[in-house]
């Protein structure tokens, strides 16, 4: 079946860096589409980025462009989202979503999600 | 940006009601919409893609409707683990948004 699991969130102070991954399993991960969505406290869902099954695309939140980057290591199935510069803002819940297929390309499968907490 | 508008931001409604939750889109996004149900603490669930198509494993009661700009979704014989807040999303054109969210409670 169908598994993304996050890591790597944590408290960090403003202004520092933090890397997220997700590892996926259960599916062709060569062939879908992944994106990190989240999710600040008591507040609704956001997309975050979204990078193409073979990583030559990459798509933004205006929210976070020129501070985050999406990657992907498409031999060990997993995909990463580096965040520079973080605000208070950036303080939710993100998770890691793999895409459907063609032309549905939404999200279909989600992760349980990793906190990020940004506070001095 | 696609801006979605959701209606209402919250109902209460019955085991065995119908409810039904309306999302309005700022510009027509063919049927690229898809829904979501999120339980408190739990990860979002995918319900509904082009908007009236069910995920795999997700229960008949759940259905879909619409195209262009007005969206529904409806719960038909709500059961209690239906109580959740409902988003929907459009991804017809990056980025892809959400509306704000209906949270379904128990009356």
């Amino acid at each position: 079946q169908v598994q993304l699991v996050e890591s790597g969130g944590t408290v960090v102070q403003p202004g520092g860096s933090l890397k997220l991954s997700c590892e996926a399993s259960g599916f062709t991960f060569t062939t879908y589409d992944i994106h990190w969505v989240r999710q600040a406290p008591g507040k609704g869902l956001e997309w975050v980025a979204f990078i193409r099954y073979d990583g030559n695309y990459k798509f933004f939140a205006d929210s976070v462009k020129g501070r985050f980057t999406i990657s992907r290591d498409n031999s060990k199935n997993t995909v990463s989202l580096q965040m520079n510069s973080l605000r208070s803002d950036d303080t939710a819940v993100y998770y890691c979503a793999k895409g459907g297929g063609w032309p549905h390309l939404t999200f279909d499968h989600w992760g349980q999600g990793t906190v990020v907490t940004i506070s001095s | 940006d696609i801006q979605l508008t959701q209606s209402p931001s919250s109902l209460s409604a019955s085991v065995g009601d119908t409810v039904t939750i309306t999302c309005r889109a700022s510009q027509g996004v063919m049927n690229f919409l898809a829904w979501f149900q999120q339980k408190p603490g739990k990860a979002p669930k995918s319900l509904i893609f082009g908007a009236s198509t069910l995920q795999s494993g997700v229960p008949s009661r759940f259905s879909g409707s619409g195209s262009g700009t007005d969206f529904t979704l409806t719960i038909t014989n709500l059961q209690p683990e239906d109580f959740a807040t409902y988003y929907c999303q459009q991804y017809n054109n990056y980025p892809w948004t959400f509306g704000q969210g209906t949270k379904v409670e128990i009356e």
